[in-house]
């Protein structure tokens, strides 16, 4: 079975700095993708960035950016220039490419507090 | 913007009680899932739903637990006999295609008492 960690359970930045979120996954598959959600405040999850995992390019999202190291098992989250908007519960999730699979596998979260 | 709507936001009910969350996913979407947080954990995969049918499912989803689409539009989760390890939020979740983005909604808070 697949499985996410995120290692911080929490982490703070000065506004406009940049931050970067650690996660690391396990699978024996080849194929797969890997999300970065969003939680605020109000509960409502909301995805960041998606990485194919048969791409070798990182993905970017404006102010976001992921750092993939498919031989390590680790997908980073950079934010550049954080905003108070973006204090948020962070969690790495991966699905599988296999046919039929369709459930996200989530890691525990991370906290992220950025100070005004 | 469309979104996932789930109803009730907070529902409080008594063990053993059956209890019915409901979600009204993103209108042209196909397929359907349910997650659930306990207080403090990660999020976990509850059940997949897709054609009427149950697609994918986790060893928590067991007999006291099933989804429904009565109508075009809702989808619900039914616990049938709510136990005290039940309280959690729960989020319900839609996505255009199989692999597609999922939407979540803002969750339903259980507490069983």
């Amino acid at each position: 079975a697949q499985t996410v960690t995120q290692s911080q359970p929490e982490m703070s930045v000065q506004e406009a700095e940049t931050v970067t979120l650690s996660c690391t996954y396990d699978t024996s598959e080849s194929d797969y993708y890997l999300f970065w959600y969003k939680q605020p405040p109000s509960r409502q999850m909301i995805l960041v960035i998606r990485q194919e995992a048969y791409k070798q390019q990182n993905a970017t999202e404006n102010r976001f950016s992921v750092n993939f190291q498919k031989a390590a098992k680790s997908f980073s989250l950079k934010i550049s220039d954080s905003q108070l908007g973006d204090a948020a519960m962070y969690f790495c999730a991966y699905r599988s490419a296999v046919q039929g699979a369709q459930k996200l596998v989530f890691g525990q979260g991370t906290r992220l507090t950025i100070n005004p | 913007e469309p979104e996932v709507t789930q109803t009730p936001s907070h529902q409080v009910t008594q063990m053993g009680q059956e209890v019915i969350l409901r979600c009204v996913p993103i209108s042209n979407h196909l397929y359907f899932y349910w997650y659930r947080q306990i207080l403090g954990q990660k999020v976990e995969f509850l059940v997949s739903f897709y054609n009427n049918e149950i697609s994918e499912k986790s060893e928590i989803f067991d007999d006291q637990f099933s989804v429904e689409r009565p109508d075009g539009s809702n989808f619900t989760l039914k616990i049938r006999s709510t136990k005290l390890e039940d309280s959690a939020m729960y989020f319900c979740a839609s996505s255009g295609t199989r692999y597609g983005e999922a939407f979540f909604g803002q969750g339903t808070r259980l507490t069983v008492v």
